[in-house]
C-alpha cells in the first residue's frame, strides 16, 4: 500500500468545515483513498473512499486531486462529536483487507 | 446485529500471568482481523483470519502471542506470559468480501 502523510493534528470551530488534508504522492492508478475515524476509547468506522472522482456521503465530502497525489476530506459542520483521530490510507478495492493505520490527524472541534 | 463484540472491556493482569482477550465476529462475516493500539506504535495489525484460517501473522510481536479462531463466531487472542510493554488497547473487527470492517469496542490491557 502506498504511504500517506497527515498532519499530526488540527483544530476546527464548531459548526464550521474541517478541512482534513492528505498526501499520498506514491499513488497506483488502482489504489483509492480511504479515511476512517476513531472517537476516543471507540475501534475506527469507516467515513468514505474514492477512486479519481470526488465523493460525498451523510458524513463526509472527498476532494482528491486531478493528479490523485493528494486529498482532502471535508466535514461541512463540524460538530464536538467529530473529534476524533482521521486516518488516511491508501489501498486497492474491494472491501476491507489488511490495512495498515499510521498516526492520522486528531482533530479537535472546539466550542 | 450487535456488533462485533469483545470480551473482557477491561482486564488487568500481573506480570507473567496468561491472558485470553475474546471476539465474537459479525454474524456472515469471514474475515476477522486482531489490532493492539499504543500511544507509540499507533494502531497495528497482529493477526487476520479468513474463513477461520489464519492468512497473515505477519504482525504478532514474538511467540508469546497466539490467535485461534475454532469456529466462524469466536476468536481469542492469547499472551503467555504476560509482560508490561503488552499493555494496550487490542480491537477486534470483522468484514466480509466488498464491505468494510467494523470494529468492536476493544478490550484495555494493564500488566502489572
Amino acid at each position: 500500500d502506498a504511504k500517506t502523510t497527515q498532519p499530526p493534528s488540527m483544530d476546527c470551530a464548531e459548526g464550521r468545515a474541517a478541512n482534513l488534508p492528505c498526501n499520498h504522492s506514491t499513488i497506483s492508478g488502482n489504489e483509492y483513498v480511504y479515511w476512517y475515524r476513531q472517537i476516543h476509547s471507540q475501534g475506527p468506522q469507516y467515513i468514505i473512499h474514492g477512486l479519481k472522482n470526488n465523493e460525498t456521503n451523510e458524513m463526509a465530502s472527498l476532494i482528491i486531486t486531478e493528479d490523485r497525489k493528494s486529498s482532502t476530506l471535508i466535514l461541512p459542520h463540524a460538530t464536538l462529536r467529530d473529534t476524533a483521530v482521521y486516518y488516511c490510507i491508501v489501498r486497492v478495492g474491494g472491501g476491507y483487507q489488511k490495512v495498515t493505520f499510521g498516526i492520522g490527524t486528531k482533530l479537535q472541534v472546539i466550542p | 446485529d450487535a456488533g462485533v463484540i469483545q470480551s473482557p472491556r477491561h482486564e488487568v493482569t500481573e506480570m507473567g500471568q496468561e491472558v485470553t482477550l475474546r471476539c465474537k465476529p459479525i454474524s456472515g462475516h469471514d474475515y476477522l482481523f486482531w489490532y493492539r493500539q499504543t500511544m507509540m506504535r499507533g494502531l497495528e495489525l497482529l493477526i487476520y483470519f479468513n474463513n477461520n484460517v489464519p492468512i497473515d501473522d505477519s504482525g504478532m510481536p514474538e511467540d508469546r502471542f497466539s490467535a485461534k479462531m475454532p469456529n466462524a463466531s469466536f476468536s481469542t487472542l492469547k499472551i503467555q506470559p504476560s509482560e508490561p510493554r503488552d499493555s494496550a488497547v487490542y480491537f477486534c473487527a470483522s468484514t466480509r468480501a466488498n464491505t468494510e470492517a467494523f470494529f468492536g469496542q476493544g478490550t484495555r490491557l494493564t500488566v502489572v
